[in-house]
């Protein structure tokens, strides 16, 4: 299976912080890579696909990159809304693999 | 506007079966795959399978081979998710959602999740 390892496992931030969160494939995975943003007790929410889309509705400060085996999700200046879990997916091959999250914490 | 409304939650027993389903509206049912995601708790999210409601064509990750059944009922636009030999590691919250047919999919609408409990 494809081994999707995300990092950090957990980060703690303030409002109006600039983050990033990374994840790397075990193989090649192309650009078919997602990230989502998830709050306890709501569904998953999908904010980039294919690496560095912005999903319709997802704030325009969530951006998504891609070098070489390395994906990362960029928050600029973090809002209140956005401590959430982040957990990034790769839809190159079945079975379809999450990283492992990370939790997003108000420092 | 799109939704997928899932069945209530559910407690069974070590042993049992689950089955849970997911009404999909505001789009053409058979035009998109349902995936099956769960979170334990604690836990991240896992990936089960997806199913084509246009053909039944299923797709199960290889570890609950066996054990979960994805069908669809095309005349009410809904899908199922049946596990079964339930025990205490298959409790979660179970997520369908929804996603375009082919390679590189994203699942851009979610059910709103189905609490199911495994306990003696």
């Amino acid at each position: 299976d494809m081994q999707m390892t995300q990092s950090p496992s957990s980060l703690s931030a303030s409002v109006g912080d600039r983050v990033t969160i990374t994840c790397r494939a075990s193989q090649n995975i192309a650009t078919y890579l997602n990230w989502y943003q998830h709050k306890p007790g709501k569904a998953p929410q999908l904010l980039i696909y294919d690496a560095s889309s912005l999903q319709s509705g997802a704030p325009s400060r969530f951006s998504g990159s891609v070098s070489g085996p390395d994906f990362t999700l960029t928050i600029d200046s973090l809002q209140p809304e956005d401590f959430a879990t982040y957990y990034c997916q790769q839809t190159y091959r079945t079975p379809i693999t999450f990283g492992q999250g990370t939790r997003l914490d108000i420092k | 506007q799109v939704q997928l409304v899932q069945s209530g939650a559910e407690v069974k027993k070590p042993g049992a079966s689950v089955k849970v389903s997911c009404k999909a509206s505001g789009y053409t049912f058979t035009a998109y795959y349902i995936h099956w995601v769960r979170q334990a708790p604690g836990q991240g999210l896992e990936w089960l399978g997806w199913i084509s409601p246009n053909n039944g064509v299923t797709i199960y990750e290889q570890k609950f081979q066996g054990r979960v059944t994805m069908t669809r009922d095309t005349s009410i636009s809904t899908v199922y998710m049946e596990l079964s030999k339930l025990t205490s590691d298959d409790t979660a919250v179970y997520y369908c959602a929804r996603s375009r047919v082919g390679s590189g999919y994203y699942n851009e609408y979610w059910g709103q999740g189905t609490l199911v409990t495994v306990s003696s």
